[in-house]
């Protein structure tokens, strides 16, 4: 069964500072899909940045990057230049795309920017 | 565009009380699902759609049903409200193909349970 860990309940950065974001998986299915979502204060669920198991290069969207290693089990999003309005709560997750299934969420990681 | 959309945003009932959560996306996305978030447990699926027509259950399906009207709109229902229902309830619909997977949400409906 597939399954997602956020070892990291908060984090603080300083801002104008770079942030990772920690998350592994676990799954058997060669073919899965990654995705981190922000939720801000105001509870709505933002779609931030995508990674397919099979893409050679890490998944990249304006100051959003993944940190796609294969081979150890983890996703971790990279946050550049951090600003106030990255503070909100980080989710990570995954799809296994063979069985079509739907996503599955880590608990989260609330990031604190401070000025 | 819409996107996601759901009604109502917020809901006060009482134990033992029934209603019905609306869902509806205008992206033509065949997927839909229902997932509830509570504080520390991020989102837990409760049912899902993989096509109009088609339902299944997800983690915590119990205490709820499910309707796909058509392939717009995706219900949720509680029979018999209870206070461990008490949660926010996120709809979303998925995009798929040409080398893309994205599941965009609806705004929420904060549901209270007394």
């Amino acid at each position: 069964a597939q399954k997602i860990t956020q070892t990291q309940p908060g984090m603080f950065v300083q801002e104008k500072e770079a942030v990772t974001l920690d998350c592994t998986y676990d799954t058997s299915d060669p073919s899965y899909g990654l995705f981190w979502y922000k939720q801000p204060s105001s509870g709505e669920m933002i779609f931030l940045i995508y990674q397919g198991s099979y893409d050679q290069q890490n998944a990249t969207e304006g100051r959003y990057s993944l940190n796609f290693q294969k081979a150890r089990k983890s996703a971790n999003l990279v946050i550049s230049a951090s600003q106030l309005g990255d503070s909100a709560m980080y989710f990570c997750a995954m799809r296994e795309i063979s069985g079509n299934t739907p996503l599955v969420f880590g608990k989260g990681t609330r990031l604190s920017v401070i000025a | 565009n819409a996107g996601v959309t759901q009604t109502p945003k917020f809901q006060v009932l009482k134990t033992g009380q029934s209603m019905t959560l609306q869902c509806a996306q205008d992206m033509n996305h065949n997927s839909m699902y229902w997932y509830r978030q509570d504080p520390g447990m991020g989102l837990r699926l409760i049912y899902y759609s993989a096509s109009e027509g088609t339902t299944d259950k997800g983690e915590v399906p119990n205490g709820y049903n499910v309707s796909r009207l058509n392939k717009r709109e995706f219900s949720l229902r509680l029979e018999s409200a209870a206070p461990s229902q008490t949660s926010v309830y996120f709809c979303a619909s998925r995009l798929q193909g040409a080398g893309r997977d994205t599941q965009y949400f609806g705004p929420g409906t904060r549901l209270t349970v007394l």
